[in-house]
């Protein structure tokens, strides 16, 4: 099956700086690959997905980059606020919407420095 | 809309006992999951569902069941409880659409079994 790898567990960064968090996957037959970002408590939020026929995809200050044939794909945020702080979640499916699931990375605890 | 809504949020159960996490959404979604949540493992996948009627495993489905006769709720019962089976429990929907997957988590039920 599916194998999501996240790196790094721990990321501390200044406000204001950019933070990026990789993951690698294994199944060459993914081909949706979603972000979430989980407030202690909660559950996870969608913030940013993409498709395996697009190669980056931004929404303001977030931004996703795929590489499918060194299959791994990034989450780049910039000019990162104090709000920002949370564990974040790369995640990956074969079955476009996640009609069999969803594969997951074991998470990022973003730390915004103020 | 309420979303996907998990009952109950909390829930403290003796080793053997048998329990239902209730799981119901209004979106409409074609495609209903659940995770488990535990430290430093990410959220893995215990039983999935493309449409009422259908349903099958994922990653960790040993000691859960589930059904699903409607295409609003999807419940997850636990039949003889066991201390490895303390965790935080998500219950999620998507769709397969051109606009996008619209997957969406539920805020948790927290178990533990004493």
């Amino acid at each position: 099956g599916e194998n999501v790898e996240q790196h790094p567990s721990t990321l501390s960064v200044q406000e204001g700086d950019s933070a990026v968090i990789k993951c690698t996957y294994s199944d060459s037959a993914s081909n949706y690959f979603p972000w979430y970002k989980q407030e202690l408590g909660k559950g996870p939020q969608l913030i940013i997905d993409i498709r395996s026929n697009v190669g980056e995809k931004k929404d303001q200050r977030i931004a996703v980059t795929l590489n499918k044939t060194a299959k791994h794909f990034s989450l780049h945020i910039t000019e990162t606020q104090p709000e920002d702080s949370a564990v974040y979640f790369c995640a990956a499916s074969t079955s476009g919407g996640g009609a069999d699931g969803l594969t997951f990375g074991k998470g990022t605890h973003l730390i915004i420095q103020p | 809309n309420a979303g996907v809504t998990q009952t109950p949020k909390f829930q403290v159960l003796k080793t053997g006992q048998s329990m239902t996490l209730q799981c119901a959404q209004d979106m409409n979604h074609e495609y209903m999951s659940w995770y488990r949540q535990d430290p430093g493992m990410g959220l893995r996948l215990i039983h999935y569902s493309v449409g009422a009627g259908i349903t099958d495993q994922g990653e960790v489905p040993n000691g859960y069941n589930v059904s699903r006769s409607t295409t609003e709720d999807f419940p997850l019962r636990l039949l003889s409880a066991a201390p490895s089976q303390t965790s935080v429990y998500f219950c999620a929907s998507s769709y397969q659409g051109q606009g996008g997957y619209g997957y969406t988590f539920g805020s948790g039920t927290r178990l533990t079994v004493v």
